[in-house]
């Protein structure tokens, strides 16, 4: 079965530096994968999709990419903010090069940005 | 931007009453919607999926007669928790997919803290 990791439960950054934050799969390459951001009490808030023929996707201060000779994705958010201190959530697609809207999420990450 | 909201947002109930979730779709009609569950320090998990009109399915290790899912309509799909225990404590999420709004996107609302006491 698929397993989704990601690679801290806590990442602490000084800010205007740049986060990076890891997903990584177990098995088969989703036909898309997703990021969101939780804030503590939250419902997940979509940022990103990128699908599996994408290397690169931008958005504002945000970047994804996909690797999937390396069954992994990462995030980066640059000139960070203490506005971005959040847990980010990485997730795929259950099923195998479809769109079931059923996903797998990550445990998260928890981001601190320090002023 | 679409938006999904919940009712209750937290509720506490003694062990063996039922609650009902309400999960609406404000500003979009949904094909389909998913209710997740997220214990304390760990992530979302899938319960079911509901599409309007038809049952819901249930991913493996959730009680159907237990989590009663009612899809009513295109903005309207319902979760109630029936014979509450303690166990059943946690942090309830639905979302929404339109396809109209991107073949991929989810919308989740803002989530429902329940305890059963």
């Amino acid at each position: 079965s698929q397993k989704i990791e990601q690679n801290s439960e806590a990442l602490n950054i000084q800010e205007g530096k740049t986060a990076t934050l890891t997903c990584n799969y177990t098995n088969y390459s989703p036909a898309y994968l997703q990021w969101y951001r939780q804030d503590p009490g939250r419902g997940p808030v979509f940022l990103l999709l990128i699908r599996e023929n994408e290397k690169e996707k931008r958005k504002e201060r945000l970047k994804v990419t996909f690797d999937t000779t390396l069954k992994q994705s990462l995030f980066h958010i640059t000139a960070s903010q203490p506005a971005d201190s959040a847990t980010y959530l990485c997730a795929l697609d259950m099923a195998r090069s479809s769109n079931t809207g059923k996903l797998i999420f990550g445990q998260g990450t928890t981001l601190q940005v320090k002023p | 931007g679409a938006v999904v909201s919940q009712h209750p947002s937290w509720v506490i109930c003694k062990s063996g009453t039922s609650v009902k979730i309400e999960c609406r779709s404000l500003d979009f009609q949904a094909t389909t919607m998913f209710w997740y569950r997220q214990f304390p320090k760990q992530s979302l998990m899938l319960m079911a999926t509901s599409n309007e009109g038809s049952k819901a399915t249930y991913e493996q290790g959730v009680e159907k007669d237990k989590f009663l899912i009612n899809h009513a309509s295109l903005t309207l799909s319902t979760l109630t928790v029936t014979s509450a225990h303690p166990e059943d404590s946690s942090f309830y999420i639905c979302s929404a997919q339109a396809r109209t709004l991107g073949a991929y996107e989810q919308y989740f609302g803002p989530g429902t803290r329940l305890t059963v006491t």
